[in-house]
Order: C-alpha cells, then sequence, then structure tokens
C-alpha cells in the first residue's frame, strides 16, 4: 500500500521567504510522486514529478523538489514566495502501471505582505 | 489543445436522488480517472477507466459507478445520494495507463446534497 503524508496542514511565510512544504511518502514499491496546486475553486495543476530520472525536480512557477530515499522524502522548496503562491498545494503518489494517484491531506499556504 | 472539461460545474440535489457527471478529457487521451474531494476525507481517488473499461477502483460504495465511452468521454453516477456525498468530484486525463504519464485535471463538479 501506497500512503503520503504532509506535514503542517498550513503554512505561511512573508513574501520574499523562503517556501518549504513537505512531503513524506509509504511505497513498497518504486515510487513516482507530483506535487499539485489548486487554487480557489478550481482543479488541480501539476508543479512538478519525479519518476526515477534526476532525483532534483525542477517545476513551473519556480518550484522545485529533491527526492530523498533513505528519508523517504519529497519536499517542495521555492527560493522566494510570491503573492501569487497562495494556494493549497498537495504531493501524491503512484506507481509504475498505475494511475491511481494516492493524495497527502494538503498544506495551504499564505503569504504574508 | 483544450483541457479536461466537466460539466455541469455546480449541482444541488436532495437526498435519495441520483446524479450523473460528465467528463470530457483532453483529445488523445484515452485514460480517465475520477477523485472526490472533501474537506474531511481530503482527495480520493474513485475509478479509472481506459479503452471503455474499468481498470482500477476506489474503496467506495457500489453507489459509485461509472463509464467510459468510445470517445473516451466518461461520465460517472451516483445514486441514492446521501448528505456524505457532497463534494466536488474531478476528472483527469491522461494519455495511457502507465504510471508516469501526467494526470491533467478538470474544473471539477461540486455537488451539494441537501
Amino acid at each position: 500500500a501506497q500512503s503520503v503524508t504532509q506535514l503542517g496542514s498550513h503554512v505561511s511565510v512573508s513574501e520574499g521567504a523562503l517556501v518549504l512544504l513537505r512531503c513524506n511518502y509509504s511505497s513498497s514499491v518504486p515510487p513516482y510522486l507530483f506535487w499539485y496546486v489548486q487554487y480557489p475553486n478550481q482543479g488541480l495543476q501539476l508543479l512538478l514529478k519525479y519518476t526515477s530520472a534526476a532525483t532534483l525536480v525542477k517545476g513551473i512557477n519556480g518550484f522545485e523538489a529533491e527526492f530523498k530515499k533513505s528519508e523517504t522524502s519529497f519536499h517542495l522548496t521555492k527560493p522566494s514566495a510570491h503573492m501569487s503562491d497562495a494556494a493549497e498545494y498537495f504531493c501524491a503518489v503512484s506507481h509504475q502501471g498505475a494511475q491511481k494517484l494516492v493524495f497527502g491531506q494538503g498544506t495551504r499556504l499564505t503569504i504574508n505582505p | 489543445k483544450a483541457g479536461v472539461t466537466q460539466t455541469p460545474r455546480y449541482l444541488i440535489k436532495t437526498r435519495g436522488q441520483q446524479v450523473t457527471l460528465s467528463c470530457s478529457p483532453i483529445s488523445g487521451h484515452r485514460s480517465v480517472s475520477w477523485y472526490q474531494q472533501t474537506p474531511g476525507q481530503g482527495l480520493q481517488f474513485l475509478f479509472e477507466y481506459f479503452s471503455e473499461t474499468q481498470r482500477n477502483k476506489g474503496n467506495f460504495p457500489g453507489r459509485f459507478s461509472g463509464r467510459q465511452f468510445s470517445n473516451s468521454r466518461s461520465e460517472m453516477n451516483v445514486s441514492t445520494l446521501e448528505l456524505g456525498d457532497s463534494a466536488l468530484y474531478l476528472c483527469a486525463s491522461s494519455l495511457s495507463a502507465g504510471g508516469v504519464d501526467t494526470q491533467y485535471f478538470g474544473p471539477g463538479t461540486r455537488l451539494t446534497v441537501l
């Protein structure tokens, strides 16, 4: 079975500060890992995905994430937060041959001016 | 290229009724997955269809069903609605059934059960 734990249901940072959203996964098979963002009243938009190539993955809007197998983590970072980054962020896991995404509970990111 | 579209965007139903939601995938995508999003349970996988066949199913009661047509469009049906079925229902499409393929999500259908 696969599962995802996102540490912190709510993260608040100042504009221009580092954004760090934490994600730990559990998987009995090599995982594929994803970060999605959801703006109010919208669907999910893919930020980035890890598919066993490079462990440091760069995504859209300046976000990146690093796959650390030893720590079973896939934390999302952005060096400098913008007001437009305020949204809910979801980490998800799947595996080869499956189209079922298992999501974490989500982290709501608030940006303070 | 047009994105995933879902209709209707909003629905209000009463307990005991049934509802059908529709999803049109991105052109060329053959896999369609459905998810339920609620404040309490978060995002949960309902089922996935590929080439008109259900390939994967989540842990939902039989009241939740779906189908896929030859043009890859998909519908999901919920019968005998309960208050707890109030949720945002998201549809996602991808090129194939491979785990590497990115799922592209539609805007969702918000169902309210009174």
